[in-house]
């Protein structure tokens, strides 16, 4: 299985901070991997896809970066609405795997 | 709009079986592979399974923690994914999402709110 790790496991910050969030994969996973964004009693909601790409009505303050098997996630200046848990996932191999989350709360 | 609002979750005894199903809105759903996610209470999200839209055969793929004892199914005609559910540990525990995979890279870019299965004696 890809196994997939993030770091921080949680991360304080405060309104306007710059944000970033890695995910690494045991196995390369290409450019095949997606960023999710869950609240407390929400869905999960998809942020960007094939590592780079903003899904529509995402903010721009978003954005994905890597390749292979480290990627990151960056909030250029954390929002209120920003505050939340954050998943990696990998669709390269079966099982598709997620990473094990990244909660983001305020300092 | 789409939608994805899954129905069917609740109380049953280990060993027993349940179907949960999802019906699909605002969106072509023949054309589109349909999975599953789960997530037990206060962990992370765990991949369940998926089946392919029929012009890609119509076939799944599980998570090896359900192989064996869930099955995914779709009946396009009525736009319903579902995903039957035997044998069920109290590890199953959890909420269920249905989720629409996105062609072709099979990001989950659309999701349910969710389905309670609790497994307990």
């Amino acid at each position: 299985d890809n196994q997939m790790t993030q770091s921080p496991s949680t991360l304080s910050a405060s309104v306007g901070d710059r944000v970033t969030i890695t995910c690494r994969a045991s196995q390369s996973t290409g450019s095949w991997l997606a960023w999710y964004q869950q609240k407390p009693g929400k869905a999960p909601k998809l942020l960007i896809y094939r590592t780079s790409n903003l899904e529509s009505g995402v903010p721009s303050r978003f954005s994905g970066s890597g390749s292979g098997t480290e990627f990151t996630l960056t909030i250029s200046s954390l929002q209120p609405d920003d505050f939340a848990t954050y998943y990696c996932q990998q669709y390269t191999s079966y099982p598709l795997t997620f990473g094990p989350g990244t909660k983001v709360d305020f300092k | 709009e789409v939608q994805l609002v899954e129905s069917g979750g609740g109380l049953v005894q280990p060993g027993r079986s349940l179907q949960l199903s999802c019906p699909g809105i605002g969106f072509t759903f023949g054309d589109y592979a349909m999975g599953w996610v789960r997530q037990a209470p206060g962990k992370g999200l765990e991949w369940v399974g998926f089946i392919r839209s029929k012009a890609y055969g119509g076939t799944t793929e599980y998570a090896a923690s359900v192989e064996g004892r869930f099955s995914i199914s779709r009946d396009d005609s009525r736009s319903i994914v579902y995903l039957q559910m035997s044998s069920l540990k109290i590890e199953d525990t959890a909420l269920y999402y249905c989720t629409r995979l996105r062609p072709p890279t099979n990001d989950f870019d659309y999701w349910g709110q969710g389905t309670l299965v609790t497994v307990s004696s």
